[in-house]
């Protein structure tokens, strides 16, 4: 069965760098949220978009920005990167609100 | 205030045996659903089961079950005859304003539980 594609799986970056994080929900899956894990730490929610709309923001800095694309994924913009943005980014899809979640991308910033 | 409160940091248990994971949970809504993840070293975030606020019996997938109690607030997962593919992190999660199973509200996770099975 296919499940969320994220891309890249792991990505470093410098201070002051952006980085795009990609999701590809599951097919026919309408909704898409993300998810921010630190080391140590329990998955932190950022945002979520349903049929292509914002439908729920979370603790997500205003450098960041995301968007659903008309075919579903969606990219999780990053700027002006700190040393407290590594962390593994979750994308996960829904579309009867079981969520199923992505491989993650590993984000290290230097 | 948490939301999700699992006070066990780490757990061990023997091959075979069955060990139980504590879960607490906090919400003023009447819907509700509940969730358990495993996080295994290698990062990938696995759904092992879910329980609706309304479900009257306890829900069970294979060898996890969900021992949930409502008045307590309270949805412990049962791993009966663990194996050593068992050890991994194990999170609980809640998403309010759950209606029937269906709702798209976002998951708040507990602190997770290492759990190590011992051959």
């Amino acid at each position: 069965a296919a499940g969320v594609i994220q891309s890249p799986r792991h990505l470093i970056k410098e201070k002051r760098e952006t980085a795009t994080l990609k999701c590809y929900p599951i097919p026919r899956h309408d909704t898409v949220y993300w998810y921010q894990q630190g080391p140590g730490q329990d998955p932190q929610f950022l945002i979520s978009f349903y049929e292509k709309m914002q439908s729920d923001k979370g603790s997500i800095p205003d450098r960041f920005s995301a968007q659903q694309f008309s075919d579903y994924h969606s990219e999780l913009n990053m700027s002006s990167l700190e040393l407290g943005d590594s962390a593994l980014y979750f994308c996960a899809s829904s579309l009867w609100g079981q969520q199923f979640f992505g491989p993650g991308t590993r984000l290290t910033v230097l | 205030a948490q939301k999700i409160t699992q006070t066990q940091p780490g757990m061990f248990v023997q091959e075979k045996e069955a060990v139980t994971l504590d879960c607490t949970y906090d919400t003023s809504d009447q819907s509700y659903g509940l969730f358990w993840y495993k996080q295994p070293s290698s990062g990938e975030m696995i759904f092992l089961i879910y329980q609706g606020s309304y479900d009257e019996q306890n829900a069970t997938e294979g060898r996890y079950s969900l021992n949930f109690q409502k008045a307590r607030k309270s949805a412990n997962l049962v791993i009966s005859a663990s194996q050593l593919g068992d050890s991994a992190m194990y999170f609980c999660a809640m998403r309010e304003g759950d209606a029937g199973g269906t709702s798209y509200g976002k998951l708040t996770f507990g602190q997770g539980t290492i759990l190590t099975v011992h051959p």
